[in-house]
Parts: C-alpha cells; sequence; structure tokens
C-alpha cells in the first residue's frame, strides 16, 4: 500500500533562513505527489504538485520541490523562510485505485519561525 | 470557478448524541467527494470517499458513517457520538488531473 513518512515533526527556523521539509513515499508506481500547508483552525492549501517530468517542482508562496526517485523523496524548500510561513506542512501521494483515487497524507511537519 | 462548502465551522456535541455535516461543493460536476479526520498529533486519516451518487466506500471501520443524496453532496452522520470522534473534519472534491480541494473544516468537540 502506498505511503508517506514525514521523519520531522516539527522544526524551527529564523526568518530569512533557508527551509527543508522531508518527505518520502513507498509506492509501487510512478507516484503523483503533492504538498499542502494547513494554517492553524484552517483547511488545506496545496503548494505544488509532481505529475511527472521535471522533478524540481515550483509552487505557490516561493516553495519548490524534487522529486528524487532513487531516494524516494519529494522534499520541500524554500530559500528565505518569512514569519508567515508558520504552518503545519503535509506531503502526500495519491493511489490509483479502481473505483476511484485517494490522497494519503503524512503525519505532518509543523513550521516554527523564529523572529 | 470551484467552491467547496462546509458547516457547521464548529460543532459541540455530548456523547450519545447525534451527528450531522455537509459539505457541498459547485462550479463542477460527478466529483470524487471525501471525508478526512484529523486528531491532534496524527495527520490526516481518510474517513469515506464517493465517485458517485450512493456510491460510498468506507476506509476506517467506526462509528461513522456517509451519504452522498445528490451529486454535488456529501454528508458525514453518526447515530451515537464517541468521546474518541472529536477532532477536526475535513470534506474534500477532487478534479481533473488530482487536483484536491479541500473546505475550511469543521472542528467537533464531544463532551
Amino acid at each position: 500500500a502506498q505511503s508517506v513518512t514525514q521523519p520531522d515533526i516539527h522544526i524551527t527556523v529564523s526568518e530569512g533562513a533557508s527551509l527543508e521539509l522531508r518527505c518520502n513515499y513507498s509506492y509501487g508506481a510512478t507516484p503523483y505527489l503533492f504538498w499542502y500547508v494547513q494554517s492553524p483552525g484552517q483547511g488545506l492549501q496545496l503548494l505544488l504538485k509532481y505529475f511527472s517530468g521535471d522533478t524540481l517542482v515550483q509552487g505557490i508562496k516561493g516553495f519548490e520541490a524534487e522529486f528524487k526517485r532513487s531516494q524516494s523523496s519529494f522534499n520541500l524548500r524554500k530559500p528565505s523562510v518569512h514569519w508567515s510561513d508558520a504552518a503545519e506542512y503535509f506531503c502526500a501521494v495519491v493511489s490509483l485505485t479502481g473505483g476511484g483515487n485517494k490522497l494519503t497524507f503524512g503525519t505532518g511537519t509543523q513550521l516554527k519561525v523564529e523572529l | 470557478s470551484q467552491t467547496i462548502h462546509q458547516w457547521p465551522a464548529t460543532l459541540v456535541q455530548p456523547v450519545g448524541s447525534p451527528l450531522s455535516l455537509e459539505c457541498t461543493v459547485e462550479g463542477t460536476s460527478n466529483p470524487n467527494l471525501y471525508w478526512y479526520r484529523q486528531a491532534a498529533g496524527r495527520g490526516l486519516q481518510l474517513l469515506f470517499y464517493s465517485i458517485g451518487i450512493d456510491q460510498i466506500s468506507s476506509e476506517v471501520p467506526q462509528n461513522l458513517s456517509a451519504s452522498r443524496p445528490q451529486d454535488r453532496q456529501f454528508i458525514l452522520s453518526s447515530k451515537k457520538l464517541l468521546l474518541s470522534d472529536s477532532g477536526f473534519y475535513l470534506c474534500a472534491w477532487a478534479g481533473v488531473n488530482y487536483g484536491y480541494t479541500f473546505g475550511s473544516g469543521t472542528r467537533l468537540t464531544v463532551v
């Protein structure tokens, strides 16, 4: 079965510093991968997605992610973090089933930004 | 454009009471619809998904049920709530290219 692992539960970075959030997936075929962000008490907003093609994907809010098949990873990066980036981040993978597709999430990484 | 509405935003219910959470989608037809639950520190767990009217698949055996009486309406229900049903419930729909859009969520507290 497909799964996603986010090994870091909490990460703290200083404003202006670079950020990398880790995501590892387990999936037999080519995965469809996503990163979502959730502010407290809110729904989820899509940051970026990877289906195929260029392994470096650009998203909204200055985020990017790189798909590395050899490492089964899809890490999220941002060169310079802003205080407003403090939120919870979820990596997810779509599995294609006969009756529809299902999005499976990792357990999330809580990002704290120090001013 | 497509929008998704979910209500209520917050709900406090006593143990043993019934539950009905509603989700509606606008601007699309025949979407795949999903209910997720987010418990503290446990990520998002898929509860139910639906590929069409009256076609519901359950992912996790539990105290909840789902129904889809209309193409763009998805309802999460319970006959008798348990304390363990507390959490943040999110409805989502999936369009072409597996673009998932989430509602704003319902915070359910069972007391």
